[in-house]
């Protein structure tokens, strides 16, 4: 079936430094993909939509200028965390529509901001 | 709020046993759709049922949902410990977009 490989899988970095997320689409073009952010024991936050050769369209609330999204191609788009804080702190997922109504979806990535 | 409701947060019950997780949403869907989460993973797609059914299985799965009440519900029958995870229902609202419900915490124990 459709897979979206995401990596890193897990990340430490130091307040203030910026962290890049990537998601790759396998053997499928994504036009679409959805970054979502997931703190311990809740459910996913949809920060935004990335829609390849165009901009993204973030949800209420969401920094546009923090979460930086990218997707350059039919089978990458990124999630760059700029000037990262402690409470940027963590698990990013993202995903890709399928054929059909179905959804698939990376296998997250744990960051850590020190 | 972006999300719906699951019910119970978290479930505890003995392997053998059947597993019920109930889900409200607030509007209009096309589908909805139930996901498993191992600790710290990402999700997995266990079944959709469209906005014109009302009762869909695979397997061990039972998913029903009441479109006049808003609500869906998961029977995972003949509980495995393997089965111990997180589920999420999310609903397709239009706009390519899924909500996604609190989930449940799903507890098996041997």
């Amino acid at each position: 079936g459709a897979v979206v490989s995401q990596h890193p899988s897990r990340v430490i970095c130091k307040s203030g430094t910026s962290v890049k997320i990537e998601c790759r689409s396998l053997d499928f073009q994504a036009t679409t993909m959805f970054w979502y952010r997931q703190f311990p024991k809740q459910s996913l936050m949809l920060m935004a939509t990335s829609n390849e050769g165009s901009k993204a369209t973030y949800e209420q609330g969401v920094e546009k200028d923090k979460f930086l999204i990218n997707h350059a191609s039919l089978t990458l788009s990124t999630l760059t965390v700029t000037s990262a804080h402690p409470e940027d702190s963590s698990f990013y997922i993202c995903s890709a529509r399928v054929g059909g109504n179905g959804y698939t979806f990376g296998s997250g990535t744990r960051l850590t901001v020190v | 709020s972006q999300q719906g409701e699951e019910d119970p947060q978290a479930l505890s019950i003995q392997e053998g046993e059947n597993a019920t997780m109930n889900c409200s949403y607030k509007t209009s869907i096309n589908n909805l759709q139930w996901y498993r989460q191992n600790s710290g993973r990402g999700l997995v797609h266990l079944i959709l049922i469209r906005s014109n059914e009302r009762e869909k299985h695979s397997g061990r799965l039972r998913v029903t949902l009441d479109t006049s009440k808003k609500s869906s519900s998961l029977l995972i029958t003949a509980s495995r410990a393997a089965d111990t995870a997180s589920y999420f229902c999310a609903t397709d609202q239009g706009a390519q977009k899924l909500v996604f419900g609190q989930g449940t915490r799903l507890t098996i124990n041997p």
